[in-house]
């Protein structure tokens, strides 16, 4: 089915693990985006990617690094995890401009 | 001030009746207003889009936008219980063409049968 995978739905780390949050997207969109949502705060973006080869912080890039692997995939990674990064990420997929996005299911994420 | 304003709600309707979601916005150069309904436990999904002022009718769904008043609403006719979610605004970053959107915090619809 077309749309956009996220992979995995769950995760438990220790705090200082790292992990990489994996989005592809099979709808042959240009940007690719990694909000995370949290109780109370909304959807905050973490970093975007506008088109293969480019990255960009969002709101919110402390403590994560992404990296735009090519046109249909785009991975989050958390390099040394901390409590304060749980939460659900959603990783979104849309046309340059000014068009909404697709989202994937989400990945849970808590660290303990 | 927060770049998209909404009120969290919730907000409780009986079936049947129209369900009214407001939101605010404060780039004056945004371009493109969305409206997403999430169920708990499930990922946002994309129900009305507009970019001009006016209303823009879908179904049961009408979104009305008014660029002078920095002001997007949302309203839905014969609220059923299925309709129950969360409603969450999102504005357009109006100074690119990156296609970054701005969340509000999201109002939470509640249809009493």
């Amino acid at each position: 089915n077309a749309g956009v995978t996220q992979t995995p739905k769950f995760q438990v780390l220790k705090t200082g693990q790292s992990m990489t949050l994996q989005c592809a997207q099979d709808m042959n969109h240009n940007s690719m985006y990694w909000y995370r949502q949290d109780p109370g705060m909304g959807l905050r973006l973490i970093y975007y990617s506008a088109s293969e080869g480019t990255t960009d912080k969002g709101e919110v890039p402390n403590g994560y690094n992404v990296s735009r692997l090519n046109k249909r995939e785009f991975s989050l990674r958390l390099e040394s995890a901390a409590p304060s990064q749980t939460s659900v990420y959603f990783c979104a997929s849309g046309r340059t401009g000014l068009y909404g996005y697709t989202f994937g299911s989400g990945t849970r994420l808590t660290v303990v | 001030q927060k770049e998209v304003e909404q009120n969290s709600g919730p907000l409780s309707v009986p079936e049947g009746a129209i369900a009214s979601l407001n939101c605010t916005y404060s780039d004056r150069g945004s371009q493109s207003f969305f409206w997403y309904r999430q169920y708990s436990g499930k990922s946002p999904e994309l129900i009305m889009s507009i970019y001009s002022n006016g209303d823009k009718e879908d179904g049961r769904f009408t979104a009305q936008l008014n660029k002078a008043s920095q002001y997007v609403s949302l309203l839905i006719r014969d609220s059923q219980p299925s309709d129950s979610a969360t409603y969450l605004c999102a504005v357009n970053s109006g100074s690119s063409n990156t296609g970054k959107l701005i969340f509000g915090q999201g109002t939470t619809l509640q249809v009493k049968p």
